[in-house]
């Protein structure tokens, strides 16, 4: 089935350098790649997607890159803030057995954005 | 818009007892989804709907688990004779017609077994 590992597993940096969480997934099937983040006893708030048909997407501050040759997607984070500060998961759409829509999650990565 | 609500917020028990928890999704979202988040791990899939069917469960989702959503809007989620295993946060989602795979999620309910 489908597996998606996410890395680093802690980030830290200095307010205003850049961040980049990067994920692999192993289903070639997968077509949907969203990534969340989750702050502190909240649920998981999506902040950007991408989808199979489109290489690279753009939010302000954050974007997400895909490779499906290498079936790997990153996201990027410049210019980070303080309120940055949060644990990131990335995720892709499980087409095993049929399924339609649920999401495979990588474990996440604790982003810690030093003032 | 108003967001996915779930309660309670907070739930602790003892092993043993039968817990229910309910999930409001967003007005209209026909899809509505159960997740299961433990310490330090991505949300983990457990159920799905489409209005008022249920159409996929995960391996998770064992025989004392039990989820409805009997008129197509809010969708309650039981855990049976509760074990401390089940100690989690249980996470609803929910996606539009036309936008399936794109699930937004509610706050979820911390479940504690003593």
């Amino acid at each position: 089935g489908e597996n998606v590992e996410q890395h680093p597993s802690t980030l830290s940096v200095q307010e205003g350098d850049s961040a980049v969480i990067k994920c692999t997934y192993s289903d070639s099937a997968s077509n949907y790649f969203p990534w969340y983040k989750q702050e502190l006893g909240k649920g998981p708030q999506l902040i950007i997607d991408i989808r199979s048909n489109v290489g690279e997407k753009k939010d302000q501050r954050i974007a997400v890159t895909l490779n499906k040759t290498a079936k790997h997607f990153s996201l990027h984070i410049t210019e980070t803030q303080p309120e940055d500060s949060a644990v990131y998961f990335c995720a892709a759409s499980s087409k095993e057995g049929g399924s339609q829509g649920n999401l495979i999650f990588g474990k996440g990565t604790k982003l810690s954005v030093k003032p | 818009d108003t967001g996915v609500s779930q309660n309670p917020r907070h739930k602790i028990t003892k092993r043993g007892q039968n817990v229910t928890f309910r999930c409001d999704p967003i007005s209209e979202h026909n899809r509505l989804y159960w997740y299961r988040q433990t310490l330090g791990q991505g949300p983990e899939f457990l159920t799905y709907f489409q209005n008022e069917a249920q159409l996929e469960k995960s391996r998770l989702l064992s025989d004392r688990f039990s989820a409805e959503r009997p008129k197509g809007s809010f969708s309650t989620l039981e855990i049976q004779r509760t074990e401390q295993g089940d100690s989690a946060m249980y996470l609803c989602a929910s996606s539009r017609r036309g936008e399936q795979e794109t699930q937004y999620f509610g706050p979820g309910t911390r479940l504690l077994v003593l």
